[in-house]
């Protein structure tokens, strides 16, 4: 089955204390990136990557870091989580930006509910 | 001013009306997304435009690229419609477009809310 796999699902932390999300693809799917989303404020982009070993900045990367070293796997480091990291993330995956192929559908994990204490 | 607008924030109806859901944005866009949340929290992907428009069972989704707009209507609409429907702009030009390329940075509007009564 298709899919994106978001892993932990449920997290509650502390300040400070170092954590990564992973998100893995079985699609063969060459873009990845990751969301936030907070009440009142929608989705936001944190990072995304166009392919292995090229990333980049979304709209609010401050606080994290990602790396894509395999196509399939696109972590989300939180480094030193503060407290307003607290947020629901979402990992997606899509083919590409080739709109000749409609390939862009968005294909989203589940989430993962972070806390930061 | 956010760069997505969504309108009507909330909408409730009746089952069987007719929906619109609209979404106006400000910058040049390479594509256009439309994603339905469900109350239990996940995302899927209805629809992504960069011209024209697309039909998916009682979806459409129309977009105007001059206007700088885009519609999502809903026709028959059942209460497993019920959840918040976002719209996402992939930040671009007319190049972009020509070279039909899409996706990279994306920009969401704050959803819509839409439940429908049976």
């Amino acid at each position: 089955e298709a899919q994106v796999t978001q892993n932990p699902r449920y997290l509650i932390t502390v300040t400070g204390k170092k954590l990564t999300v992973t998100c893995s693809q079985n699609m063969n799917h060459e873009y990845m990136s990751w969301y936030r989303q907070d009440p009142g404020l929608g989705l936001r982009q944190i990072y995304y990557s166009m392919n292995v070993e090229v990333t980049d900045k979304g709209d609010v990367p401050e606080g994290y870091k990602v790396s894509r070293k395999e196509k399939r796997n696109f972590p989300l480091i939180l480094e030193s989580p503060s407290p307003n990291q607290t947020s629901l993330y979402f990992c997606a995956s899509s083919l590409g930006p080739d709109l000749r192929e409609d390939t862009g559908e968005l294909f989203f994990g589940e989430g993962s509910r972070l806390t930061v204490l | 001013k956010n760069e997505v607008e969504q309108s009507p924030q909330n909408l409730t109806a009746q089952e069987g009306e007719f929906i619109t859901i609209n979404c106006s944005y400000s910058v040049g866009i390479s594509a256009l997304h439309w994603l339905q949340q469900h109350p239990g929290g996940g995302i899927v992907s209805l629809f992504m435009l960069s011209s024209g428009k697309k039909k998916h069972g009682r979806l459409i989704a129309t977009i105007n690229i001059q206007e700088k707009h885009s519609s999502l209507h809903i026709t028959a609409s059942h209460p497993r419609d019920s959840a918040v429907y976002i719209c996402a702009v992939s930040m671009g030009n007319e190049l972009q477009v020509k070279t039909n390329f899409g996706n990279e940075k994306l920009t969401f509007g704050t959803g819509t809310r839409l439940t429908i009564i049976p």
